[in-house]
């Protein structure tokens, strides 16, 4: 595609429920990352993958998250159990190299954890 | 101490003004520099990098950085309403992997 996708743009859940946010890179881009907005905040980063492997998961909050790119390309952020301090808008971002800081947003997912 | 620190803002200039954002981080390993502008609602975009200490002009944008200083700031020249928005400085850390960012200082541009 054209662009970094992302879908959904917005969910909202229930406390305690799981999600599934899902991010499509430019295609040919080989470095993925999740980053999460707070109102008023910068992106705060969470995961990287070079290829398939995540290479640098030192962000996650917690192991009520996890993240998968099985295949290189798509990858799914995973939270389990939501809190409403989970709310925030999800944003993936892709780049040709790992060690590129040119990073290419897609529009966000917004959770909303009632 | 934050590790990339921006004044919130908001940064209020009149149309057509230089505009001069700054920028200060923590890391003296740092080695890459990025300007993002994030309009209200929307995702960040690249405007500007910067790897080496000194200017760097780009159109309307110039970067500065002062490695010695662990500063960073972005200039607009001629600013238009276009521009208001919020600037986030972006700072490579973690062996190159991954960005920090600031919390972004708002832009707002006046007639």
């Amino acid at each position: 595609g054209a662009g970094v996708s992302q879908t959904p743009s917005n969910k909202v859940t229930e406390k305690g429920k799981y999600v599934e946010l899902r991010c499509d890179p430019i295609s040919g881009h080989t470095a993925l990352y999740w980053y999460r907005q707070s109102l008023g905040q910068g992106p705060e980063f969470l995961i990287y993958f070079q290829g398939t492997g995540a290479a640098d998961d030192s962000g996650l909050p917690n192991d009520r998250f996890f993240a998968v790119r099985p295949e290189g390309s798509v990858s799914t952020l995973k939270i389990q159990r939501t809190e409403r301090g989970d709310s925030a808008v999800y944003l993936c971002a892709s780049s040709l190299a790992g060690s590129s800081g040119e990073l290419f947003f897609g529009e966000g997912s917004r959770l909303t954890v009632l | 101490q934050k590790e990339v620190e921006q004044n919130s803002g908001p940064l209020s200039v009149p149309e057509g003004a230089i505009a001069s954002l700054n920028c200060t981080y923590s890391d003296r390993g740092s080695q890459s520099f990025f300007w993002y502008r994030q309009y209200s609602g929307k995702s960040p975009e690249l405007i500007m990098f910067i790897y080496s200490n000194g200017d760097k002009e780009d159109g309307r944008f110039t970067a500065q950085l002062n490695k010695a200083s662990q500063y960073v700031s972005l200039l607009i020249r001629d600013s238009q309403p276009s521009d208001s928005a919020t600037y986030l400085c972006a700072v490579q850390t973690g062996g190159g992997n991954k960005l920090t960012f600031g919390t972004g200082t708002q832009l707002k541009v006046e007639l």
